[in-house]
């Protein structure tokens, strides 16, 4: 089955701890995506991919990391996290050709304390 | 599920009625719009999308409309069903890089039997 997987679902964490949230997508895209979700705020672009090695900061990078050493894998780092990191997160992929059918993850609700 | 939007506008449709969901976009150089729909507790969908050298497309029940004089795009939804019930968010993508995109705040349709 097509699709795109993040780990973990939810998590809880506290100010400053180091943490990843994974990424996988098994469609063989060369474009991923990762976004933020606030109440009121639609979604907010962190970063982008748009192939292995190649990564582009989005309208809210700061205080994230991210990596692309590998077509499938597309991690989301919070080197110390904060407070107002606290938020709904999605991974997205999809295929060039002029399309931005994007398949995305199930989202992962991160709540730093 | 998960709540993404606690104070987005809210159009109610009656089931069987058309909707038409509307989106008003910042970027006069943007040239590729999307439409996406958020079910409760998961990611976000593709629906349609439309370039800019288009006023018009359709597809299986929903027509995307673009009026690029004014900045606004629409998204019509043919005889609404329960499963229609959804957050809709429209997307453009500016000229400066394919790989960015920014999301509307959203629309909360509720469809009533």
């Amino acid at each position: 089955e097509a699709q795109v997987t993040q780990n973990p679902r939810y998590l809880i964490t506290v100010t400053g701890k180091k943490l990843t949230v994974t990424c996988s997508q098994n469609m063989n895209h060369e474009y991923m995506s990762w976004y933020r979700q606030d109440p009121g705020l639609g979604l907010r672009q962190i970063y982008y991919s748009m192939n292995v090695e190649v990564t582009d900061k989005g309208d809210v990078p700061e205080g994230y990391k991210v990596s692309r050493k590998e077509k499938r894998n597309f991690p989301l780092i919070l080197e110390s996290p904060s407070p107002n990191q606290t938020s709904l997160y999605f991974c997205a992929s999809s295929s060039f050709g002029g399309s931005y059918e994007q398949y995305f993850g199930p989202g992962t609700r991160l709540t730093v304390t | 599920g998960e709540s993404v939007g606690l104070h987005l506008p809210t159009l109610s449709v009656q089931e069987g009625d058309n909707s038409i969901i509307n989106c008003a976009y910042s970027n006069s150089a943007s040239d590729y719009f999307i439409w996406y729909k958020q079910e409760s507790g998961k990611g976000p969908q593709f629906i349609i999308d439309i370039r800019s050298n288009m006023d018009k497309r359709q597809g299986q029940r929903v027509t995307v409309l673009l009026n690029k004089t004014v900045k606004h795009l629409s998204l019509q939804i043919a005889a609404t069903q329960p499963g229609d019930s959804a957050v809709y968010f429209c997307a453009e993508r500016g000229t400066d890089s394919w790989g960015k995109l920014q999301f509307g705040a959203g629309t909360q349709v509720v469809v009533t039997p």
